[in-house]
C-alpha cells in the first residue's frame, strides 16, 4: 500500500491553521497514523486510528478520514509545529510511511 | 514508562553485516507490544524496516527481506536486527519503537508510541 502525501512542503506563518492530506492507495479503512518529526530527534506519535489523538498531544491537532483519504490538520501553528510530519498506514505489511511534509516557517 | 535504547557500530563495511541491539528498560519486552525498526537515510523519509513480536514471530520489509533477520531476546529484554551484504544505500539512522495495540471502543487501533533516540549507521570501506 503506498501512500501520497501532499503537499510535500508548505510556509505558513504562527497562528494559521494548515492540512496536510495522506492518500492511500487502496482503502485502509481507519488504520493510519500521524507523526511529528524535528530535526536530528526522533518522530512523535501524534494520532492513531486516524483521529485518536495520543494523551498529551495538543488539542490542535486533528486528524480525519478512512478508507483511502485522510487530513491532519494544526489550528493555530504555533511555533514548535514547525516540523516534518508523516503518516503512516498500518492496515498491511509492510506499514510504509508516506513521503513526509514539511511546515516551514513563512 | 517504556524506554528504548539502541545500541551498534557507527560505521560498517561494505558487503558486510550490520547488526544492532534495542535493550527495552522501564516495562517487560513481553506484553502488548510488537517491536519494530524504522530507517531514516540522510536527508530523506522514513522507512518502515520490520517488526517482531516476544515470541519472535517477524514480518519484514519485502525490499530487504532476502538480508534481514530480527530476533528477540526475552531474558535480556533486548530485540535486535541483522542485515546482510550492506552496501551504501543501507546508510541511515536506524530507530527501534514499540508498536502498541490500543483499544478505542470496540476496535484496535496501532501506533508507533515509544521511539529509541536513533543510531546513525555508514557503510563505507
Amino acid at each position: 500500500i503506498q501512500l501520497t502525501q501532499s503537499p510535500s512542503s508548505l510556509s505558513a506563518s504562527v497562528g494559521d491553521t494548515v492540512t496536510i492530506t495522506c492518500r492511500a492507495s487502496q482503502d485502509i479503512s481507519y488504520y493510519l497514523a500521524w507523526f511529528q518529526q524535528k530535526p536530528g530527534k526522533a518522530p512523535n506519535l501524534l494520532i492513531y486510528g486516524a483521529s485518536t489523538l495520543l494523551s498529551g498531544v495538543p488539542s490542535r491537532f486533528s486528524g480525519r478520514g478512512s478508507g483511502t483519504d485522510f487530513t491532519l490538520t494544526i489550528s493555530s501553528l504555533q511555533a514548535e509545529d514547525f516540523a516534518t510530519y508523516y503518516c503512516q498506514q498500518l492496515h498491511t505489511y509492510p506499514y510504509n510511511f508516506g513521503q513526509g511534509t514539511k511546515v516551514e516557517i513563512k | 514508562q517504556v524506554l528504548l535504547q539502541e545500541s551498534g557500530p557507527g560505521l560498517v563495511k561494505p558487503s558486510g553485516t550490520l547488526s544492532l541491539i534495542c535493550r527495552v528498560s522501564g516495562g517487560s519486552i513481553r506484553g502488548n507490544s510488537w517491536w519494530t525498526w524504522v530507517r531514516q537515510s540522510p536527508g530523506q523519509g522514513l522507512q518502515w524496516v520490520g517488526e517482531i513480536d516476544d515470541d519472535g514471530i517477524a514480518h519484514y520489509s519485502p525490499s530487504l527481506k532476502s538480508r534481514l533477520t530480527m530476533s528477540v531476546d526475552t531474558s535480556k529484554n533486548e530485540f535486535s536486527l541483522t542485515l546482510t551484504s550492506v552496501t551504501v544505500a543501507d546508510t541511515a539512522v536506524y530507530f527501534c519503537a514499540s508498536l502498541t495495540r490500543f483499544l478505542e471502543g470496540s476496535f484496535y487501533y496501532y501506533g508507533l508510541d515509544v521511539w529509541g533516540q536513533g543510531t546513525s549507521v555508514t557503510v563505507s570501506s
